[in-house]
């Protein structure tokens, strides 16, 4: 397997456009999380899917980021409108939730960029 | 909300010398205790984990150490070399409605000189 795919490596935005970042999950994995670092907060959680259907977005920083997952292969994350401090790596990860002791495997991450 | 201190937040080491990164939680649904190791440019993968039937996990030169009364577990790297160079997280997972979430500590750089 390819492992997660995340697109686009690197995103180089202005202040007020709108960013989407894409994520596929490896094969038969069931829950997927979106999560964003920085050096000040670290590793954190905005939101996670079960079986495409999110469960817990309290971690989504505020109305300006939203997130889907249409099917089982693809989750978007978006920005609308960006703003410097949006600027981060942001990480998809994914699972197989069938036990409690479920690995999370991570993409390679993009780092967005807002000026 | 599930809080999660990780200490230190950053560690220099000798070649051959011992890392220990510590990490304190305040609860969890379930006892598993996973380290997650990043390096630049990449995702965290991961490392090392413990299950609830033992206080201590090794493989290889990575030790996990868990003292469930203290609500505190720990990761030893022995014989640190210039390749573990990376950042290391802790994590602990969530229950009930936060089922298969993980709450990451704040990572350790952790810098081997040769």
């Amino acid at each position: 397997d390819a492992g997660v795919i995340q697109s686009p490596r690197h995103e180089v935005t202005e202040m007020g456009q709108e960013v989407t970042l894409r994520c596929k999950p490896i094969s038969g994995h069931n829950s997927l999380f979106w999560y964003r670092q920085t050096m000040m907060r670290g590793l954190e959680l905005l939101i996670y899917f079960n079986n495409n259907v999110p469960i817990d977005d309290s971690g989504m920083p505020e109305d300006r980021f939203s997130a889907k997952m249409p099917n089982a292969s693809f989750s978007t994350l978006k920005i609308q409108p960006s703003e410097p401090r949006d600027s981060a790596v942001y990480f998809c990860a994914s699972s197989f939730a069938g036990e409690a002791y479920n690995e999370q495997f991570f993409g390679p991450g993009t780092r967005l960029t807002v000026l | 909300q599930q809080q999660v201190k990780q200490s230190p937040q950053s560690l220099i080491v000798q070649k051959g010398g011992i890392s220990i990164i510590n990490c304190a939680y305040e609860n969890t649904a379930f006892d598993y205790f996973p380290w997650y190791q990043q390096f630049p440019g990449k995702g965290p993968a991961l490392l090392i984990a413990i299950r609830p039937d033992v206080s201590e996990k090794k493989e290889g030169r990575f030790t996990i150490s868990f003292n469930k009364s203290a609500k505190q577990f720990s990761l030893h790297i022995m014989d640190s070399q210039p390749g573990d160079s990376a950042t290391y997280f802790c994590a602990v997972p969530g229950g009930g409605t936060s089922y298969g979430k993980l709450t990451f500590g704040q990572g350790t750089i952790l810098t081997v000189h040769p």
